[in-house]
């Protein structure tokens, strides 16, 4: 299984809306609505911030939504906040065998 | 609140076997879902290293399922990693995490803080 591709690195201003993407296949993204999204600040374990595709743990922001098309998930933040600046990683399932795979990761920079 | 703390050497020799714990508390193992290792090499991505299934099954990552072993320990409430023949390449802080879901649909919902293990003679 190879890892889901995300942006190296993507940027905004505050009060802005950014959206980071997430391609897969049709054997990970594509087959399940279910990309799962994590925040990660430097030192710090990653952070649940949207599970089952578009779902918000308690306790996340409403700024923070997830949506599918085709083989691609993505993460979109509106309102950006100095506090969102981290890097991003999606997770799929990615079926046989019951396995999931990662993305690459996303630095977000807050300008 | 559930909270997931892993243990082990932080100095591993190259060939050796890496052994990791992962305490758990605030939620018992035996009642449900999946108990998985990520690993993250300095300054890389995550990687899913494997995962146990409460009732003991496991899942591993195909590209180190020959050198893991995911166990769990219900009596101590705490599940472990085993990974042999360690490489410089296996560098990396250990993540142990909960995976609330079934299946398809499971996602990391809480985290242990991280341990780096560092490969070096």
């Amino acid at each position: 299984q190879s890892a889901l591709t995300q942006p190296a690195s993507v940027s905004g201003s505050p009060g802005q809306s950014i959206t980071i993407s997430c391609t897969g296949t049709s054997s990970d993204v594509g087959s399940y609505n279910l990309v799962s999204w994590y925040q990660q600040h430097p030192g710090k374990a990653p952070k649940l911030m949207i599970y089952e595709g578009s779902k918000r743990p308690s306790g996340v922001s409403n700024r923070f939504s997830g949506s599918k098309s085709g083989n691609t998930a993505s993460l979109t933040i509106s309102g950006l906040q100095a506090e969102d600046e981290a890097d991003y990683y999606c997770c799929s399932y990615a079926g046989s065998s019951t396995t999931w795979v990662f993305g690459g990761g996303t630095k977000l920079t807050v300008l | 609140q559930v909270q997931l703390q892993e243990s082990g050497p932080g100095l591993v020799k190259p060939s050796e076997t890496l052994s990791l714990t992962c305490a758990v508390s605030g939620y018992s193992i035996s009642s449900g879902y999946y108990w998985g290792w990520i690993r993250q090499p300095p300054g890389k991505g995550l990687e899913w290293i494997g995962s146990i299934y409460h009732s003991g099954s496991t899942y591993y990552n195909p590209s180190l399922k020959s050198r893991v072993t995911i166990s769990v320990d219900t009596s101590k409430n705490q599940f472990s990693l085993k990974l042999s023949s360690v490489t410089a390449a296996d560098t990396a802080v250990y993540y142990c995490a909960r995976q609330r879901g079934i299946a398809a649909a499971a996602s990391f919902d809480y985290w242990g803080q991280g341990t780096l293990v560092t490969v070096s003679s």
